[in-house]
């Protein structure tokens, strides 16, 4: 069965600063897909990224890109400018792409603190 | 306009009770999914429904069915509920074809079982 890790319950940045947040997962496929979930105070899940495993491309999205080491198995999150907006849990998730009604495997996320 | 939404968003009840958590996507999607989010916010799937068929039953207790009346609903009905139930319920939606774009969730629901 698949499994995903996220080894830093919490991190720390100061404003306007960049962070990382690591993901590693373990899979014996070789098609998938990965995601980063925000998901602040307010309890929403929110979609940040997506990457699909056969892209060896890493996704972006504004302030956030990801560092997909498919051989590794590693999929890392990078906010850029970090702005208090971005306090959160953060969730990386994985989904079998030949499994579409399947439901998605997460870590156990990181706590993001925003220190203005 | 509300993409996935759920009903109630805050559920109190007392040990024993029977309640039911509403849920509804307005994206077009054709499967639908319940995750539980336990006090230690790890998210896991429940259930999910792809054309109102039941796909995916994970170790869940059958004191939790779910009904899915069509497409857009998946509703979460709970018998007996327990002090372990008290937890927050996600619903979520995708296109079962189009999986790699994510899901998307509702609000969701927190139940406290006293």
């Amino acid at each position: 069965a698949q499994t995903v890790t996220q080894s830093q319950p919490e991190m720390s940045v100061q404003e306007a600063e960049t962070v990382t947040l690591s993901c590693t997962y373990d899979t014996s496929e070789s098609d998938y897909y990965l995601f980063w979930y925000k998901q602040p105070p307010s309890r929403q899940m929110i979609l940040v990224i997506r990457q699909e495993a056969y892209k060896q491309q890493n996704a972006t999205e504004n302030r956030f890109s990801v560092n997909f080491q498919k051989a590794a198995k590693s999929f890392s999150l990078k906010i850029s400018d970090s702005q208090l907006g971005d306090a959160a849990m953060y969730f990386c998730a994985y989904l079998y792409s030949g499994g579409g009604a399947d439901g998605l495997t997460f870590g156990k996320g990181t706590h993001l603190i925003i220190q203005p | 306009d509300t993409a996935v939404s759920q009903t109630p968003k805050y559920l109190v009840t007392q040990m024993g009770n029977d309640k039911s958590i509403k849920c509804e996507q307005n994206l077009g999607h054709d499967t639908m999914y319940w995750y539980k989010q336990d006090s230690k916010k790890f998210l896991k799937i429940m259930f999910s429904y792809n054309n109102k068929e039941l796909i995916i039953n994970e170790t869940v207790p059958n004191r939790f069915s779910p009904k899915s009346p069509d497409k857009a609903h998946l509703n979460l009905h709970i018998n007996s509920l327990e002090l372990g139930d008290s937890a927050v319920y996600f619903c979520a939606s995708s296109h079962r074809r189009l999986a790699g774009e994510g899901q998307y969730f509702g609000p969701g629901t927190r139940l406290l079982v006293l």
